[in-house]
Order: structure tokens, then C-alpha cells, then sequence
């Protein structure tokens, strides 16, 4: 069974300048999310979706990010104007779990996206 | 608030060792409670979780994990390091009820295993 795949693996941009990272999840998950890794701290997420809609984005900072699934299956994060403190890995996870349901299940991560800000 | 704390930025252990990563949480309600294991360049990679029953659930890679519900703890646990299992060890925790399905995590414990 294929893993999540998330592109680029690897960025460096600087600031001010936008990025995008792409991420296509296990077959048949309902569930994508977003994590932000910053160097030393433990994933933090910035949005959960099932299908194609949002389920939690509380944590989005929305002035400069935004994240789209169309179709309910890949989905597509973009920064815009990156500013420095961007600099992180960002993971992609996908989950069988769906909100309502029994939330036992766990999340598969792809590699992440390592973002530079200089 | 809901939260995961692992309380040792680092732990080192000689090989053959048995070691002990610590997790504390914090949470509304009986928790669903896990352990994901990152190598560097590498996502996070599921090691076990909690759901109910038995307070010893076992995993990947001969790991074990201790629910303690009177202390919170959910602490990882290995009867004898390989220098291999060096690597960063997250906690995460979902509530069991009203939540999404998201994890919150903690903010990592470096296992580092010596010859």
C-alpha cells in the first residue's frame, strides 16, 4: 500500500516570497491533515479536512495561509508571504477517522516538507 | 485545556538497557493515547496507542506502553535498547469524545542509545 507522498521534499525561499507544498493521502482516507513542525517542538496542526471540507482550521493563520482539497483526495498548502518564523517542516497526515465516528484510529504521515525562510 | 507534556527533552541510554520515555497528559474525559517514533528526515511513524482494556498495550519494534490513569501517564517503555532505536518519540493524545480526530502532540523526547 503506497504511504502519503507530500512534494517538495525540501524548500528554500525568502521572505516575503510564497510557497506551495502538495500532499496526496493513502487511498481511501476521508481525512488530510496539515501539521507545522518547528525545530524543537512537537507537530502542531493547521487544518483538518474530511473529503473536501474544512473541519478545523482554528489554528490557520489565515492572512497569509490556505490549504485546498478539491476534490477530496490530494490537497495543496500555500504560504503567501512566507515570513521568517515559517521556516518548519510541514506533514501531511491521512486518517480513516472521520469526525463523528470512533476516533480510534491513527494517522499515517508522510515525510514532510522541510520550509527555509531566509 | 488539553495538552501532552514529556517532561525529558533527552533521554541517553547504554544498548541492552531497558528504557523509559515519560508522557503526561491532560484531557476532558478518557483519552486515546499514542506514540510515534521520527528518524531524522523522516515523517512520524506510528509506534502503538491506548484505546481501553489492558494498561499494557504493546507495539512496534518490541516497544511497550503503561496507561496509569490515576497519574495521566502514558509512558513508553523497551526491556532492552538497540542503538538503532535512537530517534525522536512523540506523545499525542485525542479526547474521546467532541473532538475531530486530531492529535495533539508533545514536544518530543531525543532517545539516544550508546554501544
Amino acid at each position: 500500500e503506497a504511504g502519503v507522498a507530500q512534494s517538495p521534499r525540501y524548500k528554500i525561499i525568502e521572505k516575503r516570497q510564497s510557497v506551495a507544498f502538495w500532499c496526496n493521502p493513502i487511498s481511501g482516507h476521508a481525512t488530510l491533515y496539515w501539521y507545522q513542525q518547528i525545530l524543537g517542538q512537537g507537530p502542531k496542526l493547521l487544518i483538518q479536512f474530511q473529503n473536501n471540507g474544512v473541519v478545523d482550521d482554528s489554528q490557520l493563520p489565515k492572512d497569509r495561509f490556505s490549504a485546498e482539497r478539491l476534490k477530496g483526495v490530494d490537497s495543496t498548502l500555500k504560504i503567501q508571504p512566507a515570513k521568517l518564523e515559517d521556516s518548519a517542516v510541514y506533514l501531511c497526515a491521512s486518517s480513516l477517522v472521520k469526525w463523528g465516528s470512533s476516533n480510534t484510529g491513527e494517522l499515517f504521515f508522510g515525510e514532510g516538507s522541510r520550509l527555509t525562510v531566509l | 485545556a488539553q495538552s501532552v507534556a514529556q517532561p525529558e527533552d533527552q533521554v541517553n541510554v547504554a544498548e541492552g538497557n531497558p528504557l523509559t520515555v515519560k508522557c503526561t497528559y491532560s484531557v476532558s474525559g478518557n483519552p486515546y493515547l499514542f506514540w510515534y517514533v521520527q528518524y531524522p528526515n523522516r515523517g512520524l511513524q506510528f509506534l502503538l496507542k491506548y484505546i481501553t482494556g489492558d494498561n499494557l498495550v504493546k507495539g512496534s519494534y518490541g516497544f511497550e506502553a503503561e496507561f496509569n490513569k490515576s497519574q495521566t501517564s502514558f509512558h513508553l517503555k523497551k526491556p532492552s535498547a538497540l542503538v538503532s532505536d535512537s530517534a525522536l518519540y512523540f506523545c499525542a493524545v485525542r479526547p474521546a469524545s467532541g473532538n475531530t480526530g486530531k492529535l495533539i502532540f508533545g514536544q518530543g523526547t531525543t532517545l539516544q542509545v550508546k554501544p
